[in-house]
């Protein structure tokens, strides 16, 4: 079945530094949305990425999807200690039946 | 902003006892999930309704696990007996639509423990 990957599995950041999660599938994608986690929290979505080489931005997070559609990253420029959590990336297929299969994740952890 | 209601917020049951746990989507939304997060993981589907009906529950574990929304509003899923290795975060999220770019909203979850 599809696999989604994630590196890596935890960074930890001085305040104030960039950080980045990877993320691969082992199928071509149809889309790919991104998922935060804060600690105790459950996943609320973040952006969705549809097109080839496709790159979004939100303030200090910037995300993109690869030109074969299987992989994604988010890089987030001068991390706050607001950005602590998980981060999961969800691919989508549209093969019979349309799924979302989630990552592995990266959890992000800040110190200050 | 409306959410997905889930119930109860934790679970503490012994080994082959049954669970049960409820979840309210977001009202219109006609897709819903059952996912099960191992701390450390990502979420793993377990089931995917459209409307009432079952359209994946291909990663469900049948001898015990059932789930159902009969009235296509409201869901619940069972464990019947539960294991020591289903302690787990019961996580439910629903989509306006079954197509795949259509954002997930989940709600809180149910972390259960088993003794």
């Amino acid at each position: 079945g599809q696999q989604v990957m994630q590196i890596p599995q935890y960074q930890h950041v001085q305040e104030g530094e960039d950080f980045t999660t990877y993320c691969n599938s082992s199928t071509t994608l149809s889309n790919i949305q991104w998922y935060k986690q804060r600690p105790g929290g459950h996943p609320v979505f973040l952006i969705q990425l549809v097109k080839s080489g496709e790159v979004k931005k939100q303030k200090r997070l910037t995300f993109q999807f690869g030109e074969a559609k299987k992989n994604s990253s988010l890089h987030i420029t001068a991390t706050q200690t607001t950005d602590v959590g998980t981060y999961f990336c969800a691919g989508g297929t549209n093969f019979g039946n349309e799924k979302l299969t989630f990552g592995t994740g990266t959890r992000l952890t800040i110190i200050p | 902003e409306a959410e997905v209601a889930q119930s109860p917020r934790y679970k503490i049951t012994e080994k082959s006892q049954a669970v049960a746990f409820w979840c309210d989507p977001i009202s219109g939304h006609a897709t819903l999930y059952w996912y099960r997060q191992i701390l450390g993981q990502g979420p793993e589907l377990l089931v995917q309704f459209q409307d009432e009906s079952v359209v994946d529950d291909s990663q469900l574990p049948k001898d015990r696990f059932s789930a159902e929304r009969l009235k296509g509003v409201d869901s619940t899923l069972k464990i019947q007996p539960a294991e020591l290795g289903d302690s787990a975060m019961y996580l439910c999220a629903s989509r306006r639509a079954r197509q795949v770019n259509e954002k997930l909203f989940f709600g809180s979850g149910t972390q259960l423990s088993v003794l």
